[in-house]
């Protein structure tokens, strides 16, 4: 069974500081990584891919990609009241005409004040 | 931002009634994609397609069935609604490459009395 893990929260980070987000998966032959956000009611929102071993940074997000230990995940710097909300990492499955994404169930991300 | 649409955006609707979920994008990507979506849960693959003509189910057993009759268009339909189909519904389109990111619909979110 092919899976995606994420521990559910609720992660609470005072503001200013770093929040770390973690994901692991099952299938040794996956190629592509997301990580998505997803406010409550809302459709999820593309924050990060990531498709090499090692770092990738975008503004305040950093996604860290670690295939042989099959693991990515994101950190966010300085955070925000507004990046509360859950994060979705998405793993691919099969190639071509197979091609899928796996989602984790997310991460719930509460920054506090 | 995306333009992918979704209608409606939120129905009421009795058991046994017959049901279409619109799904539109305007960006000219082949490969489209319906998720089932409960609240606090992972997003669950129910349909895909990879072009005009083609759709295959996913990993999530559904009683729903789509078409793919044109490139920016992929309905959902569900037959005979029951109180289990309710949920809510993504829909989300991608280019053709397997790295390509999948942009997200609003969603519509089902309730099946």
């Amino acid at each position: 069974q092919k899976e995606v893990e994420q521990n559910s929260g609720p992660l609470s980070v005072p503001e200013g500081a770093i929040a770390s987000l973690n994901c692991t998966y099952s299938d040794r032959v996956s190629q592509s990584f997301f990580w998505y956000r997803q406010y409550s009611g809302k459709s999820p929102e593309l924050i990060m891919s990531i498709y090499s071993n090692g770092d990738k940074e975008d503004g305040r997000f950093t996604a860290q990609l670690n295939k042989a230990s099959q693991y990515v995940s994101l950190l966010i710097r300085d955070s925000q009241p507004s990046d509360s909300a859950t994060y979705l990492c998405a793993v691919n499955v099969g190639m071509d005409s197979n091609y899928q994404l796996i989602w984790g169930a997310g991460t719930k991300l509460i920054i506090k004040p | 931002e995306a333009d992918i649409y979704q209608t409606p955006r939120y129905l009421v609707i009795g058991t046994g009634k017959k049901i279409t979920l619109e799904c539109s994008q305007t960006m000219g990507h082949d490969k489209m994609y319906w998720y089932q979506q409960d609240p606090g849960m992972e997003l669950h693959l129910i349909h895909y397609s990879y072009g005009v003509n083609s759709t295959e189910k996913g990993d999530l057993s559904s009683e729903s069935t789509v078409s793919r009759i044109r490139t920016e268009h992929f309905p959902l339909t569900l037959e005979s609604a029951r109180p289990s189909h309710t949920s809510q519904y993504l829909c989300a389109s991608s280019l053709s490459h397997n790295t390509d990111t999948q942009y997200f619909g609003p969603g519509t979110r089902l309730t099946v009395l």
